[in-house]
């Protein structure tokens, strides 16, 4: 069975400042895929990010990067230069093959300014 | 490029009422996902559609729940006798398939309370 756990329930991060989002994930699968979402008060899922568990290198999209550790199982994201627009839930998610989407039980950032 | 929308964004029921959800995905999409968020959680998985035809349902969708994608482009997500226990954000994706990340995008929601 598929699984990602996030340990943060919160995290706090001053204006301009980066922070990690903590994700490790458990699959038996060799083949998967890893996503971030960001869901504002609005409850809209923004999709971030995405990672392949054979891709070399670590996925970036602007501000927003992937520390992906394939052999520790996590996938961290990392955001560098806090906005207070990244005020938000980030959930973690996995897929393999066809299966559905999992999503851990999220991070809620506040950023400070 | 219009995202995907779902209506209504928010609905208040009474428990025994029957509700219906409707999800419009991104045009030329043909994958289409339900999900429910309760409070504190992330989305799980209620079922999905290729085109059609529902090729997926997870054990959360009790026989109060039926979900259709008639023509292959809007669905629908019909709860029978509502119970408070079905209180919950209901999310709808959507994916273009057949690329490597196939990823989905998620319309804003449909906050369903059930008195």
């Amino acid at each position: 069975a598929q699984k990602i756990t996030q340990t943060q329930p919160g995290m706090f991060v001053q204006e301009k400042e980066a922070v990690t989002l903590d994700c490790t994930y458990d699959t038996s699968d060799p083949s998967y895929g890893l996503f971030w979402y960001k869901q504002p008060s609005s409850g809209e899922m923004i999709f971030l990010i995405y990672q392949g568990s054979y891709d070399q290198q670590n996925a970036t999209e602007g501000r927003y990067s992937l520390n992906f550790q394939k052999a520790r199982k996590s996938a961290n994201l990392v955001i560098s230069a806090s906005q207070l627009g990244d005020s938000a839930m980030y959930f973690c998610a996995m897929r393999s093959g066809n299966t559905p989407l999992v999503f851990g039980k999220g991070t809620r950032l506040s950023v400070i300014a | 490029d219009t995202g995907v929308s779902q209506d209504p964004r928010h609905k208040i029921t009474k428990r025994g009422q029957n509700v219906t959800f409707r999800c419009d995905p991104i045009s030329e999409h043909n994958r289409l996902y339900w999900y429910r968020q309760t409070l504190g959680q992330g989305p799980e998985f209620l079922t999905y559609f290729q085109n059609e035809a529902q090729l997926e349902k997870s054990r959360l969708l009790s026989d109060r729940f039926s979900a259709e994608r008639p023509k292959g482009s809007f669905s629908t997500l019909e709860i029978q006798r509502t119970e408070q226990g079905d209180s919950a954000m209901y999310l709808c994706a959507s994916s273009a398939g057949g690329t490597r990340t196939d990823t989905q995008y998620f319309g804003p929601g449909t906050r369903l309370t059930v008195l």
